[in-house]
């Protein structure tokens, strides 16, 4: 058990349709950060928030979108599913905001399949 | 922009042959260098490391891996490969001026043949 949290496992959902995926970072790190396994893109960083407040971003979609709460855990929100969006999406977390990477702890993933 | 590189899509050992894996970084400055392994639907392990210091790092389950600046290479080495060492391993770099993300390459996979 890495520490960090990421629930569902695996979703299944149909195409147009709404997820929400839920990241609880480690105890302690403020950063959490978001990526996405495809069999297209290979894995990309889609997005970092810390302590709140969003610190980078990378190739994350329009219909996509995150937020982390006071309590720290973060919710990755993908809106008007297409079948490409199949993927397994990661989070991970870190105690900085950013350039180091000591800690750096991923989750397991979330498996999405986009039917 | 900073990338990394992973020549070989797909590598084939023998078990108890040695193994190296290649990974090639573009990055202006000295960057934080790491190697993941995965196996089918699961989750990303950590293997090892490099962060400055000694350039030889040993990791877990046996493996090593040398960062050669000059090379911009951080080749993934292991003496003799375990039929468990099937798996698709990643290479990454964590630029310092980029927060703290990390630009993953695309992957070698790995077969063990008895």
């Amino acid at each position: 058990d890495s520490g960090v949290t990421q629930t569902p496992k695996h979703l299944i959902t149909a195409t147009g349709q709404r997820v929400t995926l839920r990241c609880s970072p480690r105890s302690g790190d403020l950063s959490v950060y978001w990526y996405q396994q495809s069999l297209d893109q290979g894995l990309q960083f889609l997005i970092q928030y810390y302590n709140g407040e969003e610190r980078a971003k990378g190739n994350i979609l329009e219909r996509f979108s995150a937020q982390q709460f006071p309590d720290l855990h973060s919710e990755l929100n993908l809106s008007s599913l297409e079948l490409g969006d199949s993927a397994l999406y990661f989070c991970a977390s870190s105690p900085s905001g950013g350039g180091s990477f000591r800690d750096y702890t991923f989750g397991s993933g979330t498996r999405l399949t986009v039917v | 922009a900073q990338s990394v590189t992973q020549p070989d899509i797909h590598i084939t050992v023998s078990e108890g042959a040695s193994l190296e894996l290649r990974c090639n970084y573009s990055y202006g400055a000295t960057p934080y260098l790491f190697w993941y392994v995965q196996s089918p639907g699961q989750g990303l392990q950590l293997l090892l490391k490099y962060f400055s210091g000694d350039t030889l790092v040993q990791g877990i389950k046996g493996f090593e891996a040398e960062f050669k600046r000059s090379q911009s290479s951080f080749n993934l080495r292991k003496p003799s490969v375990h039929w468990s060492d099937a798996a698709e391993y990643f290479c990454a770099v964590g630029a310092e001026n980029q927060g703290g993300k990390l630009i993953f390459g695309q992957g070698t996979e790995l077969s063990v043949k008895p």
